[in-house]
């Protein structure tokens, strides 16, 4: 079964432009989630859909959004790009949208803002 | 405010067993523990779960005591290839459910 995918892997852009980031969830996984990583904040949850619904929400600013299909795929997206944007941003998919979260993650993008 | 922590690093031998501790605010009794091993430029891979006192697979074993404000995440004989960065993950039921990592704890398994 194949894992969770994320294109791009790479990706460099200037402040105040907008990126949009995609996540293909594990075939049969429902719930998708996003998190961003850095080497000051760590792993920190962005945000988490299931069956095209937001289900749950980070602590972070507006310019963060994301949205799933009803392919379960997702993309978020980032818009006026700041440099402390620069990170890890990882997608991780789970079967269902309980409590348990035994999540699959994908091997990230790697974001660069200059 | 949900807040996990966990010590930066840990070393250990081979064949050894090791505990990494995670402590949180008290969770609710069907607040899901999770753990998660993470290699460089890859994404965390999935150790263990549970929300019980103890619970063990072919990996690894979770333990959360009575008052749930920390858990273990428990590695029977440790090898080279378990050197790696640790996270746990608490899922903060309620109103609103949060998801916090822990800091990361950074195990250094030496020969």
């Amino acid at each position: 079964k194949a894992g969770v995918t994320q294109t791009p892997r790479y990706l460099i852009k200037t402040r105040g432009q907008q990126v949009t980031l995609s996540c293909s969830p594990i075939s049969g996984h429902r719930s998708v989630s996003w998190y961003q990583q850095t080497p000051g904040q760590g792993l920190q949850f962005l945000f988490e859909y299931f069956s095209e619904t937001q289900r749950n929400k980070g602590n972070f600013p507006g310019r963060f959004s994301g949205r799933q299909f009803s392919n379960s795929r997702s993309e978020m997206n980032v818009s006026t790009l700041e440099l402390g944007d620069s990170a890890l941003y990882l997608c991780a998919s789970s079967l269902d949208s309980t409590s348990a979260y035994e999540q699959y993650f994908g091997p990230g993008t790697r974001l660069t803002v200059t | 405010l949900a807040k996990t922590t966990q010590p930066i690093s840990m070393d250990s031998y081979e064949g050894q067993e090791v505990n990494i501790t995670c402590s949180h605010n008290n969770i609710a009794t069907n607040d899901y523990i999770t753990w998660y091993q993470q290699f460089p430029s890859q994404g965390p891979r999935f150790i263990i779960q549970g929300y019980k006192t103890k619970v063990t697979n072919e990996v690894a074993s979770l333990f959360i005591p009575a008052d749930r404000k920390s858990s273990t995440l428990s590695l029977p004989r440790v090898s080279l290839s378990d050197t790696a960065v640790y996270y746990c993950l608490v899922v903060f039921s309620g109103s609103a459910r949060q998801l916090t990592f822990g800091s990361g704890t950074q195990l250094t398994v030496l020969p």
